[in-house]
């Protein structure tokens, strides 16, 4: 029974199109985050959210759009897919914002932009 | 399958205690290895990386690792902590020939002033 899953595992999509990538947690926690694996291959914050709420909100091109249904979703779209989009992106989720034990990772999608 | 394992899931010490935390990975080829760091209410943060070359690297905040490859180890260190070091301490890996980013379970470090 995943903890953070994310889907899909594996996407390859043109330049120009728009694309989601979704995430959902069962862990009943409170703040989910989404990462982006750069190309020196850290992890980087993009955007975090409390109970729906956006909390972070880091340096990201306005194509992204982070979505927040409920506190167990946290969707990322992607407008107008450049080639410097290609990266893996992670979904994380921890229990509360001001509490860092339970940080959980979902298994990361590769976008790939051709 | 290829695995990064922290064996220390709760570690509690004094102020000034020496720190050691320790991370293995499973995977014969190369690997890259990380050091992240997330203090209460904050995002991760790096604190070292280990890729090539001098397999002791040093990273902010006082902290060093040692990459052992006869030991698959990759153990994070610091002389004297501080009351400021609590935070929970990830270690993860870049296998090659997968390049996605393998994360071990986390290490809760609480210091006691």
């Amino acid at each position: 029974d995943t903890a953070v899953s994310q889907t899909p595992k594996y996407l390859v999509t043109q330049m120009g199109n728009d694309k989601s990538i979704k995430c959902e947690q069962n862990l009943g926690h409170d703040t989910m985050y989404w990462y982006k694996q750069d190309s020196k291959k850290f992890l980087k914050i993009m955007f975090s959210y409390n109970n729906k709420e956006l909390i972070i909100n880091e340096t990201v091109p306005n194509r992204f759009s982070p979505k927040s249904p409920d506190k167990a979703h946290l969707n990322l779209h992607i407008n107008s897919l450049e080639l410097g989009d290609s990266a893996v992106y992670f979904c994380a989720s921890s229990p509360q914002q001001g509490e860092s034990y339970g940080y959980t990772f979902g298994s990361g999608t590769r976008l790939t932009v051709v | 399958a290829q695995s990064v394992s922290q064996h220390n899931h709760h570690v509690i010490l004094s102020e000034a205690a020496s720190l050691e935390l320790g991370c293995n990975y499973s995977y014969g080829g190369t690997v890259n290895l990380f050091w992240y760091v997330q203090y209460p209410g904050q995002h991760l943060q790096l604190l070292l990386k280990y890729f090539s070359g001098d397999p002791l690297v040093k990273g902010i905040k006082g902290f060093e690792a040692e990459f052992i490859k006869s030991k698959f180890s990759f153990n994070l260190r610091k002389p004297s902590v501080q009351w400021s070091d609590t935070a929970e301490y990830f270690c993860d890996a870049l296998f090659f020939g997968n390049e996605k980013l393998t994360f071990g379970t986390g290490t809760r470090l609480t210091i006691i002033p």
